[in-house]
């Protein structure tokens, strides 16, 4: 079965020190992995992706996450977390083929982020 | 603006009325998706389009939703008879080609049935 796991419910971090955001997926065949971002009565906002090629992907807002294959991971990472960075932050990752082609999302439940100044 | 809109952005329904929701996508975006996403929970897939075609329903929880893209550009999710249950944010989201599958959201639909 095609899945994806955010183990965290929440993340807390200070301002100015690195964050971590784990995503782990189940799909059969090469995974595309995308990270989203939700503000507050807002949608979703595309952060990044890997689709192939470097391992270290970078996006926007100064993220990046790193696709570890034999771990099944893509964890979001910054090097430096901003007040502003609070929201709540979603990995998916494409599925595989199906009659409709339709490459639809499979999605986490999504992770809080909290920076604390 | 260059970006997915939804509107409304907040409904409130009785229970048992019929409610539509609409999506206008990216200009020229071949694809469009429908999501529900239920307080505390990540997106779930409804369904999905592929300019006027209707590929894949397989997200729609009952037959009393119904999705349609007539001209291959707005879509429409209508739920009739509502029910409490109903109760979730709808997310639309296109994507265009040569895009590498990136896409899209708009802000939601939030329904809220009475």
């Amino acid at each position: 079965a095609q899945s994806v796991a955010q183990p965290e419910d929440q993340v807390n971090v200070a301002e100015g020190n690195p964050l971590t955001v784990k995503c782990t997926y189940s799909v059969s065949g090469n995974p595309y992995l995308f990270w989203y971002v939700q503000y507050p009565n807002r949608g979703l906002q595309f952060l990044l992706k890997y689709i192939t090629g470097d391992n270290l992907v970078k996006g926007s807002y100064g993220f990046e996450a790193e696709f570890n294959k034999s771990q099944t991971s893509f964890h979001l990472k910054k090097p430096s977390a901003l007040v502003s960075d609070s929201a709540l932050y979603f990995c998916a990752v494409r599925a595989a083929l199906n009659a409709g082609n339709n490459r639809k999302l499979i999605w986490g439940l999504g992770t809080s982020l909290a920076v604390n100044p | 603006g260059a970006g997915v809109s939804q509107s409304p952005r907040y409904k409130v329904a009785k229970r048992g009325q019929d409610v539509a929701l609409r999506c206008d996508p990216i200009s020229g975006h071949v694809s469009l998706f429908w999501y529900q996403q239920a307080l505390g929970q990540g997106p779930e897939f409804l369904t999905y389009f592929q300019n006027e075609a209707q590929l894949d329903k397989s997200g729609l929880p009952s037959d009393r939703f119904f999705a349609e893209r007539p001209e291959g550009s707005v879509s429409t999710l209508k739920i009739q008879r509502t029910q409490q249950e109903d109760s979730a944010v709808y997310l639309c989201a296109s994507r265009g080609t040569g895009q590498q599958e990136t896409q899209y959201f708009g802000p939601g639909t939030r329904l809220l049935v009475l």
